[in-house]
């Protein structure tokens, strides 16, 4: 079956840690997102990529980075930057546009998401 | 700013009543509207989508939403709530030109009592 899964489900990080949550596709798809949850905020985006070998600050990326070396895979990690790591964390994907251009038509696919905590 | 706003963080409904859960955006240009929900420690599924036509939208497992231009929301339905329906539901409006996406509303619980 097709879809996007990701690892671990749940993760503890120590104070300084770097931690690295894996997020896979065989959707195909060529657009990959990262969001962070928090209860009472809905969904906010990390990083997105549209193509391989490229991707894009989200609307709240500092503390995270990620890479794009394959169409399928899309990994997040939490620096020891991000002060406030604790959350709910999910990848989704889509299919693109023409010649590589994103379109909002195309629905994001979601993962099963990875739970952080900080102990 | 592009925004969408969910009225109702947490609604409860008997099983079998009528479930309307708002949705309000704002956004100048031609939206496109997108109601996904999400089983507690899961990741979103899509319900339904709005990008032009019929202002009716049907959705899976019963759901509909129609999209009002003039009052700029796009209320979700149900004319009958089971059990299984308890969930979190979020609204989100995916922006035109540039890349795919998507703002969130923050969400609103559903408890359905048997």
């Amino acid at each position: 079956d097709g879809g996007i899964t990701q690892s671990p489900k749940y993760l503890f990080r120590k104070e300084g840690q770097n931690v690295t949550l894996s997020c896979e596709q065989n959707l195909n798809h060529d657009a990959m997102y990262w969001y962070r949850q928090d209860p009472g905020q809905g969904l906010r985006l990390i990083y997105y990529s549209q193509i391989v070998n490229d991707f894009q600050k989200g609307d709240i990326a500092e503390g995270y980075s990620v890479s794009r070396e394959k169409k399928e895979s899309f990994p997040l990690t939490v620096t020891s930057a991000q002060k406030n790591p604790t959350a709910f964390y999910l990848c989704a994907s889509s299919r693109s546009g023409l010649a590589g251009e994103l379109t909002t038509h195309n629905e994001q696919f979601f993962g099963p998401g990875t739970r952080l905590t900080v102990l | 700013a592009q925004s969408v706003t969910q009225p109702d963080i947490h609604i409860t409904v008997s099983e079998g009543a009528s479930l309307e859960l708002r949705c309000n955006y704002s956004y100048g240009a031609t939206p496109y509207l997108f109601w996904y929900v999400q089983s507690p420690g899961q990741g979103l599924q899509l319900l339904l989508k709005y990008f032009s036509g019929d202002t009716l939208v049907q959705g899976i497992k019963g759901f509909e939403a129609e999209f009002k231009r003039s009052q700029s929301s796009f209320n979700l339905r149900k004319p009958s709530v089971h059990w299984s329906d308890a969930a979190e539901y979020f609204c989100a409006v995916g922006l035109s030109g540039g890349y795919n996406k998507l703002i969130f509303g923050a969400g609103t619980r559903l408890a359905v009592h048997p």
